[in-house]
C-alpha cells in the first residue's frame, strides 16, 4: 500500500508570491492534517480536513488555507509569502477523524527568498 | 491549550546501550501519545503510540511508558543500533480531535555511536 505522497518535494518562491502544496493520503484514508515544521517553532498544526470539510484549525494567519477533494487528496495554499514561511510542510493521513493513528508524508521543503 | 515539553534535545549513546527520551504534557484531558522518528529522506514514521488507558506498551526494542498522574511519558529504546540514529518527536492529542491534531515536543536528536 502506498504511503502518503506530498508534491513537490522542494520549492523555492519569492516573497509576495503564492504557493500550492499537494498531499495524497494513504488509500482509503479520509482525514488529512497539515503541519509546519521550522527549527524555531518545531512542528505546529495548521489544519485538518475530513470528508472535504475543515475539522480543526491551528493558530496560523488567513494566508494559510486548504481544501480537500472528494478523493481525499488535499491541497494547502499560502498566499503573499513571507520569508518566515520557509519551512518543511508535512501532511498526515488518518483513516478517520478522531481516534485513528496519523501517518506522515516526507514533506515539502518550501524556501521563500 | 496543550503544551508538550521534550528532553533532552540531544542524546548520544553507545551502540548496544539504552536510550530514554522523556516528555511532559500540560492538558490532563490528553489521551493519545504517539512517538515519531524523523530521518532525512524517509520522512516521519510513527514508531509507537500509547493511549491513556494503558501504562506501558512494548514493540520489540521500543517501549513507551505513561504516567497520567505526573503527566509524563517516555520512550525507551534498548540494545540501540546505528540505524536508531534520528530525530524523535513525542506528541499528545486531546479528544475529540485525536491524532488528527497533535501537539509535538521540540524533538530529540539521538546519535548512536558505534
Amino acid at each position: 500500500k502506498a504511503g502518503v505522497t506530498q508534491t513537490p518535494r522542494y520549492l523555492i518562491k519569492t516573497r509576495g508570491q503564492q504557493v500550492t502544496l499537494s498531499c495524497s493520503p494513504i488509500s482509503g484514508h479520509r482525514s488529512v492534517s497539515w503541519y509546519q515544521q521550522t527549527p524555531g517553532q518545531g512542528l505546529q498544526f495548521l489544519f485538518e480536513y475530513f470528508s472535504e470539510t475543515q475539522r480543526n484549525k491551528g493558530n496560523f494567519p488567513g494566508r494559510f488555507s486548504g481544501r480537500q477533494f472528494s478523493n481525499s487528496r488535499s491541497e494547502m495554499n499560502v498566499s503573499t509569502l513571507e520569508l518566515g514561511d520557509s519551512a518543511l510542510y508535512l501532511c498526515a493521513s488518518s483513516l478517520y477523524s478522531g481516534r485513528t493513528e496519523a501517518f506522515f508524508g516526507q514533506g515539502t521543503r518550501l524556501t521563500v527568498v | 491549550g496543550e503544551n508538550v515539553e521534550q528532553h533532552p534535545s540531544t542524546l548520544s549513546v553507545q551502540e548496544g546501550d539504552s536510550a530514554v527520551i522523556k516528555c511532559t504534557y500540560s492538558d490532563s484531558a490528553s489521551n493519545y501519545f504517539p512517538w515519531y522518528k524523523q530521518e532525512l529522506g524517509k520522512g516521519s514514521q510513527l514508531i509507537i503510540d500509547i493511549r491513556s488507558n494503558v501504562g506501558e506498551k512494548k514493540d520489540q526494542r521500543i517501549a513507551v511508558t505513561l504516567n497520567k498522574t505526573a503527566k509524563h511519558f517516555s520512550l525507551h529504546i534498548t540494545e540501540t543500533q546505528p540505524e536508531d540514529s534520528a530525530v524523535y518527536f513525542c506528541a499528545a492529542s486531546t479528544p475529540p480531535q485525536g491524532a488528527q491534531k497533535l501537539v509535538f515536543g521540540q524533538g530529540t536528536r539521538l546519535t548512536i555511536n558505534p
